[in-house]
């Protein structure tokens, strides 16, 4: 069964304090990993898409890097305000009628204390 | 602003009774989609839809129903064959699947409780 696991389930750092949270798939097939964040409450706020192994993108503190099998989002000096629960999620290939189905994985909650 | 739209944000209702919730976009988008969230699970796809008038079955569509007959609107109803309602239901659209894109953007959720 394809499956998408996300760790650590929770992580506290102190502000300034860098660290990466991680996303790995047991999944054939992958046509593209997406990076969301979800503040309390609130529908998650799309992030980043990595396509290929090797491929990087960054936003401000936030850099997202594949390998073939996992996905890093790398948080450098975070402040508070970066705290907010991290969901990757993977689409895989459907065939010619792909509709994009996204397999999500069940986040990362991040702390920042100042 | 372009966005999408959830209404209500909090929805009571009694064990029995269908209830509908509301999700309409104006990002001109083609594909939308319904999710539950539940308290340690990851998103689970209820229903999607690529067109107008075109809906399929998603992971857990049992007790619910929806319909696209505007390509803005994509409203879901919770029925009372639907056994566990309670929780956090968000929608989503992405820009065209046909070309390629599919990046989803979620709306701020509807938060139901049945009692």
């Amino acid at each position: 069964e394809d499956q998408v696991t996300q760790s650590p389930e929770a992580l506290r750092l102190q502000e300034g304090e860098s660290s990466s949270l991680n996303c790995s798939y047991t999944v054939s097939g992958l046509r593209g990993l997406f990076w969301y964040r979800q503040d309390p409450g609130k529908g998650p706020e799309f992030l980043f898409t990595l396509y290929s192994a090797g491929e990087e993108k960054e936003k401000e503190r936030l850099k997202a890097t594949l390998t073939k099998k996992e996905s890093f989002l790398h948080i450098t000096a975070p402040k508070p305000e970066d705290s907010a629960t991290y969901l990757c999620a993977v689409r895989l290939w459907a065939g010619g009628t792909s509709y994009g189905k996204l397999t999500f994985g069940q986040g990362t909650i991040l702390t920042v204390h100042p | 602003d372009g966005g999408i739209t959830q209404s209500p944000k909090y929805l009571f209702r009694k064990e029995g009774q269908n209830v509908t919730l509301s999700c309409e976009q104006n990002l001109n988008h083609d594909a939308m989609y319904w999710y539950r969230q539940d308290p340690g699970q990851g998103l689970r796809l209820i229903y999607y839809s690529q067109i107008v008038n075109d809906f399929q079955k998603g992971d857990i569509a049992e007790g619910y129903s929806v319909s696209r007959e505007k390509k803005e609107s994509f409203p879901l109803t919770v029925t009372s064959a639907q056994k566990n309602p309670t929780a956090f239901y968000l929608c989503a659209s992405s820009l065209s699947i046909r070309v390629g894109v599919y990046e989803q953007y979620f709306g701020p959720g509807t938060r139901l409780t049945v009692t």
